[in-house]
This record gives C-alpha cells, structure tokens and sequence, in this order.
C-alpha cells in the first residue's frame, strides 16, 4: 500500500529535550516535506527537499533541522524544543510534476502532534 | 506579505445540496492552486489543481472555478454527503521551480442530515 507515515503519532517533550520525527513513504517519490498546522494559521512549509541531499528552507525554519540522507527518509529535527514549537506536524511527498513543480497529487502522512512543556 | 486566506471559517450545508468554499489570494503571480480536504484526525488529502490558463475544472462532484481579475477561487462540491464533513484548504504556488506551496486557514464545512 502507498502510503507516508509518521512515528511517533503523538509525543510530549520538555523544553530543550532534542528529539526526532520521522518521515518514510514507499512510493519513490523525489519530494518531501515537512509543514506545521496550528489553529488559525493553517499549514506552514518547514523544509522541503527536492531529492537525496537537496533540502531548502520552507516558510517557517526556524528552529528545526532536516536531512535527505535516503529517498524513503525525512526526519525532521528539533534540537532545542521550545513551547512555540507545540503544534501538529505533517510529512508529505510527491513526485515531481510535469512541469518540475512537486506539489501535485502530494500524499500527507498521518500527522505527530507535539507537546513541548 | 503575500497570503492565502478564506472568507468564511465555517459553512454548514444541508444533505444533498451543493456547496461552496471560498478563497482570495492576493499573490498575483500565482499561477497554479490546489484544493485539499482534511478530515478529523487525518492529513490533507489532495481534491482537485487548476492552472492560471484555465478559469473551470471539474472532478467527480467537485469543480474548481478560478477568477483571476479579483484573484479569486472557489471549490463547487455538487449534492453534499456526510462524507464531505471536513476542513478545505486552498493553496497557492507560483513558477515552475519554485517548491513552496502556501496555505489558506480552512472552512470547515459542516454536512447537517
């Protein structure tokens, strides 16, 4: 079954505490990447990588770290955590459209909502 | 700063009637938008794209009208089903090579039986 998925589903952390989310989709696609979905503000970009060893920076990176180390993987990495990182996170992939753009027909993950205290 | 947003936060619709989602963009260079449903619990899941070339695209009970004088669209979902109880997001991306897709905040739209 094509499919992203997200470990863990849910977490709760302390400030300061590093911890890792990780993204694995079985599809092959080239693009991945992470946005952040809080009340009011709908989903934000985070990183985004076009393929292996090829990320950039989304809307909101402050604060998290990505790596592109295999096609499968994408883990989002927060060093610090801080309370304003709380949120509900999604993993999403997709292949590279007709046009070079990534965003069509992207398949989202489950989501990892994040507790930071 | 460019955005995305949403006129109504919420629509409740009446079973078997059509509905209507609304979102302004105020980008004008965007030149392709996506719609997504997101049900409870769930990550979005892709609906329906239109390009800046075309102003109407339909899908299985879903058309996708683009107003590009008032940079405008609107997500048309015919004869409404508990099914379709869920947060639509539009989304905008402007020129090929150019990765990042923003966000509206959502309607909820609200199916009443």
């Amino acid at each position: 079954e094509a499919q992203v998925t997200q470990n863990p589903r849910y977490l709760i952390t302390v400030t300061g505490k590093k911890l890792t989310v990780t993204c694995s989709q079985n599809m092959n696609h080239e693009y991945m990447s992470w946005y952040r979905q809080d009340p009011g503000l709908g989903l934000r970009q985070i990183y985004y990588s076009m393929n292996v060893e090829v990320t950039d920076k989304g809307d909101v990176p402050e604060g998290y770290k990505v790596s592109r180390k295999e096609k499968r993987n994408f883990p989002l990495i927060l060093e610090s955590p801080s309370p304003n990182q709380t949120s509900l996170y999604f993993c999403a992939s997709s292949f590279k459209g007709a046009r070079g753009r990534p965003q069509e027909t992207q398949y989202f993950g489950p989501g990892t909502r994040l507790l930071v205290l | 700063g460019e955005s995305v947003g949403l006129h109504l936060p919420t629509l409740s619709v009446q079973e078997g009637d059509n509905s209507i989602i609304n979102c302004a963009y105020s980008n004008s260079a965007s030149d392709y938008f996506i719609w997504y449903k997101q049900e409870s619990g769930k990550g979005p899941q892709f609906i329906i794209d239109i390009r800046s070339n075309m102003d109407k695209r339909q899908g299985q009970r879903v058309t996708v009208l683009l107003n590009k004088t008032v940079k405008h669209l609107s997500l048309q979902i015919a004869a409404t089903q508990p099914g379709d109880s869920a947060v639509y997001f539009c989304a905008e991306n402007w020129s090929v090579g150019n990765e990042k897709l923003t966000f509206g905040t959502g309607t909820r739209l609200t199916i009443i039986p």
